[in-house]
């Protein structure tokens, strides 16, 4: 049991690059998310699915695109990447439907932006 | 937007001291509010969460408090340890899916 698993961990990209981050969770989670963590700025929610089919915009959504691909994945897309974007990224899941659940986070992706 | 907002942003105490974390949040409609540790470089874990209709949960060393009216919680750890040095982050749900984490504080524990 792998919980939420992320790749790649580290990555380097030039300006204008585009890149998908891979998250998949064995835990039949129905709630999945995308943060982005910056120095001093906490978690920020980049997009979520709430269940499979379905996805919405958090906080900082701004040049990123996302696909719930089945129930177990969901990627993030940079389609060109800026050095703004440099950042550590998590994707965490969600049991239940009703929300009041606890978040499982993957253990990162390290994304630099040159 | 919602907001929820996080304090100390540092904290130092000496070992087997006690140590407080608060955080306020803005949504009214908020009722689950959970606690993540994150080691440095490590992913963010779930040390204990509290729903709106208790207003206090222990687990060993570690308490959270809950004041709705108010619209704040805190974080308690008592007889901390050196292995309590993280970073630990508030957060608190934002309709039935989304969640407003805290800016974090960082605990040093110092032996």
């Amino acid at each position: 049991n792998a919980g939420v698993t992320q790749t790649p961990k580290f990555q380097v990209l030039k300006t204008g690059q585009s890149m998908t981050l891979q998250c998949a969770q064995d835990m039949n989670h129905n709630s999945m998310y995308w943060y982005r963590q910056d120095p001093g700025m906490g978690l920020r929610l980049i997009y979520y699915s709430a269940s499979e089919g379905t996805t919405d915009k958090g906080e900082v959504p701004n040049g990123y695109n996302v696909s719930r691909l089945n129930k177990r994945e969901f990627s993030l897309r940079l389609e060109s990447a800026a050095p703004s974007q440099t950042s550590v990224y998590f994707c965490a899941s969600m049991g239940g439907d009703r929300g009041h659940q606890p978040q499982h986070f993957g253990d990162g992706t390290r994304l630099s932006i040159l | 937007g919602e907001n929820v907002e996080q304090h100390p942003s540092t904290l130092s105490v000496q070992e087997g001291d006690s140590a407080v974390i608060k955080c306020t949040y803005s949504d009214s409609a908020s009722n689950y509010f959970p606690w993540y540790k994150q080691e440095l470089g490590k992913r963010p874990q779930l040390i204990i969460d509290i729903r709106s209709n208790v207003g206090e949960k222990k687990d060993q060393r570690i308490a959270v408090t809950l004041n709705k009216t108010a619209k704040h919680f805190s974080l308690h750890i008592t007889e901390t340890q050196p292995e309590d040095s993280a970073v630990y982050f508030c957060a608190a749900n934002s309709g039935t899916y989304k969640y407003i984490f805290g800016t974090g504080t960082r605990l040093k524990v110092l032996a």
